[in-house]
């Protein structure tokens, strides 16, 4: 059981370039999330889902886009980085009203230069 | 303001010292409150939650949560080496569907020295 895995661990990209990253749950959870954690500021909400199909932001969204066409997978995009983005990225998912439980991958940590 | 505060530390203590870390916060919507623990390049894993204000133990781990304060606390008994670690408090509220928005603290970093 492999529970939360992120693709890639790591991950270099020049200033404007594209990428994405995975996250893939095998929980069967309803919900998912991505953080960015950065030194100071704990982990921060970027986006989520409550459900294959659907998305929606959370408290740093901006430069990052989402989706969730399948319940097992969410993709987080970011179209043109930015040196800002040098963060390491959290995938998370949880059970519905499984209450303070979420499910954390071991991260993506991503450098743009 | 933040609206959760953790003080970052670091801490070092010796192996065997009773260890206590805390976090303040100032949104009385947050409903649960929890401590996550976070092992170098490894994702959070939850190590205790509550939703009342009093004590939960769990082994060598006592959660406490003070709503009138809004304050909580983790102590940390016989402290080993495996705990060292870096510690998250986190409080959430329900946003949609059944869904939470988790706010964390900074995280202190703790290391037991053997």
């Amino acid at each position: 059981n492999a529970g939360v895995t992120q693709t890639p661990k790591f991950r270099v990209l020049k200033t404007g370039q594209s990428m994405t990253l995975l996250c893939a749950q095998d929980m069967n959870h309803e919900y998912m999330y991505w953080y960015r954690q950065d030194p100071g500021m704990g982990l921060r909400l970027i986006h989520y889902s409550v459900g294959e199909g659907t998305t929606a932001k959370g408290e740093v969204p901006d430069g990052y886009n989402v989706s969730r066409l399948k319940k097992q997978n969410f993709l987080l995009g970011l179209e043109s980085a930015a040196p800002s983005q040098t963060s390491v990225y959290f995938c998370a998912s949880s059970y519905i009203l499984k209450t303070g439980e979420l499910f954390f991958g071991e991260g993506s940590r991503l450098t743009v230069l | 303001q933040k609206e959760v505060e953790q003080d970052p530390g670091p801490l070092s203590v010796p192996e065997g010292a009773i260890v206590s870390l805390n976090c303040t916060y100032s949104n009385s919507a947050f409903q649960y409150f929890m401590w996550y623990r976070q092992y170098s390049r490894k994702g959070p894993e939850l190590l205790m939650y509550t939703y009342s204000s009093g004590n939960k133990e769990d082994g060598r781990f006592t959660a406490q949560v003070d709503k009138s304060s809004k304050y909580i606390s983790l102590f940390i008994r016989d402290s080993q080496p495996s705990d060292s670690a870096t510690y998250l408090c986190a409080m959430s509220r329900f946003i949609i569907q059944g869904a939470q928005k988790l706010v964390f603290g900074q995280g202190t970093r703790l290391t037991i020295n053997p």
